[in-house]
C-alpha cells in the first residue's frame, strides 16, 4: 500500500484557515487521495477526495500538487467542532482492494 | 437514508469467551470493512467483504473471523478473547471503488476483563 506522511499535530485559532499537509511520494496513477477525520468518541467521517484536480465541498477544499506527490486539506474557517484527527489515505480506483490504510493522522487542535 | 449501524455499542466480555459484532451497511452498499482501533496501534484493517466474499484480510490471528450475508449485513467474530482484544471495532460500508467514500458506523466498544 502506498504510504502517506502527515505531521503529528497542528494547532489553529477559531475562525482562521487551516492547511493540513500530506506527503504521498509513492502514489500511483490510479490512487485517489481521500481525507477522513475522527472526532472524539466517534467513527471516522469522510471529508473529501480527489484524483488530480483541486476539489471543493461544503466541508473543505483539497489542493493536489501537480506531480500528485503531496496534497493539502484546507479548512477555510476552523471552528471548535473541527478539532479532530485528520487522516490522509490513498485508495486505488479499481481492483479488489477497497480497504483504507490509516496512518497516525494529524491531531488538529482549535483554540477559541 | 440510514447510516451504518453497529450493534451492540458496548460490550464487556471475560477472557476466553467469544463475541459476535454486527454491522448493517447503508442500503445499496456491497462492500463492508472492519477495523480495530486501540490507543497503541491506531486504526488497523481487519477484513473486507464484497458480495459475501472476503476480498482482503489484515494481519490478525485466526481468532478473528467474519462473514457477510446476502443482504450485505456483516458480522465479525472473535473467539477465545484476550485482554488485548479490548478495542473499538469499526465497520465501514461503501459502494466499493476508490472514487467513492466509505461511511463508518459509531463502533462497538469491546472490553475484555
Amino acid at each position: 500500500d502506498a504510504k502517506t506522511t502527515q505531521p503529528n499535530s497542528m494547532e489553529s485559532n477559531e475562525e482562521e484557515p487551516v492547511h493540513l499537509p500530506c506527503n504521498h511520494s509513492t502514489i500511483s496513477g490510479t490512487d485517489y487521495i481521500h481525507w477522513y477525520r475522527q472526532l472524539p468518541s466517534q467513527g471516522p467521517e469522510y471529508v473529501i477526495h480527489g484524483l488530480t484536480s483541486n476539489v471543493n465541498n461544503r466541508m473543505a477544499s483539497l489542493a493536489i500538487a501537480e506531480d500528485r506527490k503531496s496534497s493539502t486539506l484546507i479548512l477555510h474557517r476552523a471552528t471548535l467542532r473541527d478539532a479532530a484527527v485528520y487522516y490522509c489515505i490513498l485508495r486505488p480506483l479499481g481492483g479488489s482492494n477497497y480497504k483504507l490504510t490509516f496512518g497516525k493522522g494529524t491531531l488538529l487542535t482549535v483554540n477559541p | 437514508k440510514a447510516g451504518v449501524t453497529q450493534t451492540p455499542r458496548y460490550l464487556i466480555k471475560t477472557r476466553g469467551q467469544q463475541v459476535t459484532l454486527s454491522c448493517s451497511p447503508i442500503s445499496g452498499h456491497r462492500s463492508v470493512s472492519w477495523y480495530q482501533q486501540t490507543p497503541g496501534q491506531g486504526l488497523q484493517f481487519l477484513f473486507e467483504y464484497f458480495s459475501e466474499t472476503q476480498r482482503n484480510k489484515g494481519n490478525f490471528p485466526g481468532r478473528f473471523s467474519g462473514r457477510q450475508f446476502s443482504n450485505s449485513r456483516s458480522e465479525m467474530n472473535v473467539s477465545t478473547l484476550e485482554l488485548g482484544d479490548s478495542a473499538l471495532y469499526l465497520c465501514a460500508s461503501s459502494l466499493g471503488v476508490g472514487n467513492t467514500e466509505a461511511f463508518f458506523g459509531q463502533g462497538t466498544r469491546l472490553t475484555v476483563v
